[in-house]
């Protein structure tokens, strides 16, 4: 069965740098998360979105936007890139809000 | 004070034994979310419960609504079963429309 996707898996930026993440959503769902996962720290929601429109906001920094497309697939988009943004980023998808969520594999991002 | 806790936080078993894995929560919720990941970083959704009792294969997860608990159970262990086991919860209330909020996670080593 397909999986959630996510591209590129390793990504290393230097400061002050833009980074864009990819994430391909299970076929025919579409709600999309991003979460962040920062070095021994548990993840964290970032936002989500809904039939392409963002549905929920958690802790994403003013320097990060996303967006999702036509197809469902999302991006996340990284400007101005600090030492600090340096984790692990999942995606997640379901079939609903309220479905269960399968996870892609992650972006490892290195901002030195 | 988190709104998931884990515990224990780490758990070291010989192969065979039963083991378990308890969450509680202090959030409403829809969900509750039991996730496996592996050192590398890729989690793998284990469960997603809203009452009641779950199996699969050796994987047993329970929930209580009403003193908001859960526990992940997994009978017969093997070296292969180490990983961080996650609790994570959705509350689908309000603004939130189905983002995670994650435990701490529970680091197990089955030793052969």
């Amino acid at each position: 069965a397909a999986g959630v996707i996510q591209s590129p898996r390793h990504l290393i930026k230097e400061k002050r740098e833009t980074a864009t993440l990819k994430c391909y959503p299970i076929p025919r769902h579409d709600t999309v998360y991003w979460y962040q996962q920062g070095p021994g720290q548990d993840p964290q929601f970032l936002i989500s979105f809904y039939e392409k429109m963002q549905s929920d906001k958690g802790s994403i920094p003013d320097r990060f936007s996303a967006q999702q497309f036509s197809d469902y697939h999302s991006e996340l988009n990284m400007s101005s890139l600090e030492l600090g943004d340096s984790a692990l980023y999942f995606c997640a998808s379901s079939a609903t809000g309220a479905g269960e969520q399968y996870f892609g594999p992650g972006t490892r991002l290195t901002v030195t | 004070k988190n709104e998931v806790e884990q515990s224990p936080q780490n758990l070291t078993a010989q192969e065979g034994e039963f083991i378990t894995i308890n969450c509680s929560y202090s959030v409403g919720i829809s969900a509750l979310h039991w996730l496996q990941q592996h050192p590398g970083g890729g989690i793998v959704s284990l469960f997603m419960l809203s009452s009641g009792k779950k199996k699969h294969g050796r994987l047993i997860a329970t929930i209580n609504i009403q003193e908001k608990h859960s526990s992940l159970h997994i009978t017969a262990s093997h070296p292969r079963d180490s990983a961080v086991y996650i609790c994570a919860v959705r509350s689908g209330y309000g603004g939130s429309q189905g983002n995670l909020i994650f435990g701490k996670g529970t680091k197990l080593s089955v030793k052969p």
